[in-house]
């Protein structure tokens, strides 16, 4: 099956912690994103990447960082510098001659 | 960063009743997306748009692509509890160096009663 893998569904970390969040896709996408969903906000883009071993920052992207070692990898650490990190987290992909986002399940991340 | 004016920010209907929502942009798009998300769960895509003016229907949902390029609707006829989630919309402007970024709406809250 074709499609966008997020792991771990929920994650609880004490502050203080790095914790990195997994997004793997098999569609062959050129690009990846992430973003962070809060209540009543909408998507904010934390950062995206066009292509392997290149990525920018989006909207948001203080205390935080990426990756992309591998087309189907694009794996988020959020910091400690992070000041509010408890957030849905959102990865998505897009490639081919389409523009299309197509986004993973999410991970809710509690930190206390 | 910028963001699309998404209204309304929540409808409560009763099952059976038609839907309508917009988008509108200071800024041109030449594509338009709406997803749907239901609690706890990732976006799903429902309906693109690539051209102003297009009309394009995913069965009960219809979606236009303004003709100034700044704007969008969704309907939704004959409304179902199932239609229940938060519907995004999100305008691209292909080129540059940033062919995929979208630029999303707050989202409608729609809930359906039985």
């Amino acid at each position: 099956d074709g499609g966008i893998t997020q792991s771990p569904k929920y994650l609880f970390r004490k502050e203080g912690q790095n914790v990195t969040l997994s997004c793997e896709q098999n569609l062959n996408h050129d690009a990846m994103y992430w973003y962070r969903q809060d209540p009543g906000q909408g998507l904010r883009l934390i950062y995206y990447s066009q292509i392997v071993n290149d990525f920018q920052k989006g909207d948001i992207a203080e205390g935080y960082s990426v990756s992309r070692e591998k087309k189907e990898s694009f794996p988020l650490t959020v910091t400690s510098a992070q000041k509010n990190p408890t957030a849905f987290y959102l990865c998505a992909s897009a490639g081919g001659s389409s523009y299309e986002q197509y986004f993973g399940p999410g991970t809710r991340l509690t930190v206390t | 960063g910028q963001q699309l004016n998404q209204s309304p920010q929540s409808m409560f209907i009763q099952e059976g009743e038609d839907v309508s929502m917009n988008c509108t942009s200071s800024s041109i798009f030449n594509t338009w997306l709406w997803y749907k998300q239901d609690p706890g769960e990732g976006p799903v895509l429902l309906i693109a748009l690539y051209k102003a003016g297009e009309l394009t229907s995913n069965g009960r949902l219809t979606a236009q692509f303004g003709i100034t390029r700044k704007d969008s609707f969704l309907n939704i006829s004959a409304s179902i509890p199932s239609d229940v989630g938060i519907y995004f919309c999100a305008g691209q402007l292909r080129g540059g160096g940033s062919n995929y970024k979208l630029t999303f709406g707050k989202g409608t809250l729609l809930t359906v009663n039985p």
